[in-house]
């Protein structure tokens, strides 16, 4: 079964610092990763995939993530935060195609808070 | 215009009422899905349908049924409304495309808070 686990309730950064929120997942064969931002009363907004190559994502909003296949990881990082950074964030995964899955399965979400 | 709509944005109801929430994208992306969010559980998928007359079970889906008659429509209803189905419902689209920065995202609608007595 898909599951996905993101293991802290909430991130606090200061702004201008590199901010970091954690995203680990089970799924069967190669994973598709996602992560996407709710900012408040607002509807959720893609921010970047992993679906093959590279490891290291590049997204919106500055924002990239590392697929990790070892760890079964994919952090979300980003080099400088900014108060406007501040949302709840979730990570997301589904089974790859040859699998058969378009299922897709989200964590519980990070709330970011940026400080000025 | 183009995008996902969800109706009603608001939605107040009592205990053992039938409450049907509508969702319509105009893309024709095959995909759709139905999301409740809930504090500490996240979004937790309802259901989801791969295309017309094809619709599947997702991880919270007692309670609830769909139907898509039509690719573009994809109406969640409550069959006998409880208190624990106080919530906000996401309805979302994708296609499934070879490449290119679209495929397999999913585009969300706006969300509709019911809220159950």
């Amino acid at each position: 079964a898909q599951s996905v686990a993101q293991p802290e309730d909430q991130v606090n950064v200061a702004e201008g610092n590199p901010l970091t929120v954690k995203c680990t997942y089970s799924v069967s064969g190669n994973p598709y990763l996602f992560w996407y931002v709710q900012y408040p009363n607002r509807g959720l907004q893609f921010l970047l995939k992993y679906i093959t190559g590279d490891n290291l994502v590049k997204g919106s909003y500055g924002f990239e993530a590392e697929f990790n296949k070892s760890q079964t990881s994919f952090h979300l990082k980003k080099p400088s935060a900014l108060v406007s950074d501040s949302a709840l964030y979730f990570c997301a995964v589904r089974a790859s195609r040859n699998t058969g899955g378009f299922k897709t399965i989200f964590g519980a979400g990070t709330r970011l808070f940026v400080k000025a | 215009d183009a995008g996902i709509t969800q109706s009603p944005r608001y939605k107040i109801t009592e205990t053992g009422r039938q409450v049907t929430l509508m969702c319509h994208q105009t893309w024709s992306h095959s995909y759709m899905f139905w999301y409740r969010q809930d504090l500490g559980h996240g979004l937790r998928l309802i259901y989801y349908s791969a295309a017309a007359d094809i619709t599947d079970k997702g991880e919270v889906s007692d309670g609830y049924v769909v139907s898509r008659s039509k690719t573009e429509n994809f109406p969640l209803t409550l069959e006998s409304a409880t208190r624990s189905q106080t919530s906000v419902y996401f309805c979302a689209s994708s296609e499934v495309l070879a490449g290119g920065p679209g495929a397999n995202v999913l585009t969300f609608g706006a969300g509709s808070r019911l809220t159950v007595l």
